[in-house]
């Protein structure tokens, strides 16, 4: 069964910091793994996708790496802003089975100004 | 466009009632998901549409019936809930992808937060 588990839960850091959100999953065998981020109240917002034949992918000052065989992704974030307050989720799509997707409890991040 | 729909934005209901979520997107996808979040929680899937037809059934209960008229709409049918249904629910869609390698990004809507009394 797969387990995906963010760590840190939470995470407070001064404007201008480069911060590095981390994601674990249990079982390799996964089609692709996305990143979100989500508001208070709101719904989801994708960062980015990495398809489980990549290592990375980037979007402006987003960086997400994928290392399947350890069953790890990170999210880079470069120069944070307040801006970028809110809850990252990351989602695991299994290989096989259809479209289950499979979420991490989130990282809060606050970033103070 | 990546827009996904959702009506309406909050519901109240009681627990005789019955009422009706509704998701919309016009980006092709065929592939479109119901997901449930409870407070603080990340979202749990509860049914799969691909193509028009359900694929999967997370085993939720019977009082929540999804419907997919055609590619574009996806609703879910709510009788007789209880208070512990009460969550944020959310829609999704991606093009439904089945070939490995090629990306099948999620795309969400707003939600529709729900209070049942």
């Amino acid at each position: 069964k797969q387990e995906v588990t963010q760590i840190p839960a939470a995470l407070s850091v001064p404007e201008g910091e480069n911060l590095v959100l981390n994601c674990s999953f249990t079982d390799s065998a996964i089609y692709n793994l996305q990143w979100f981020r989500q508001d208070p109240g709101k719904g989801l917002t994708s960062l980015l996708l990495i398809q489980s034949s990549q290592r990375e992918q980037t979007s402006g000052r987003l960086n997400a790496s994928l290392d399947k065989s350890s069953g790890r992704s990170t999210l880079y974030i470069a120069a944070s802003q307040p801006g970028d307050s809110a809850t990252y989720l990351c989602a695991v799509r299994r290989n096989t089975g259809g479209f289950k997707t499979i979420f991490g409890a989130g990282t809060r991040l606050f970033v103070k100004a | 466009d990546t827009e996904v729909t959702q009506t309406p934005k909050h519901l109240v209901m009681g627990m005789t009632n019955k009422k009706s979520l509704k998701c919309e997107q016009h980006m092709g996808h065929r592939a479109m998901y119901w997901y449930k979040q409870k407070a603080k929680k990340p979202p749990e899937l509860m049914f799969v549409y691909s193509y028009e037809k359900l694929s999967i059934n997370e085993s939720v209960p019977s009082r929540f019936s999804p419907e997919c008229p055609n590619s574009s709409l996806l609703n879910l049918h709510l009788h007789a809930l209880q208070p512990e249904d009460s969550a944020l629910y959310l829609c999704a869609s991606s093009q439904g992808n089945r070939i490995p390698g090629l990306p099948d990004t999620q795309y969400f809507g707003p939600g529709t937060r729900l209070t049942v009394l």
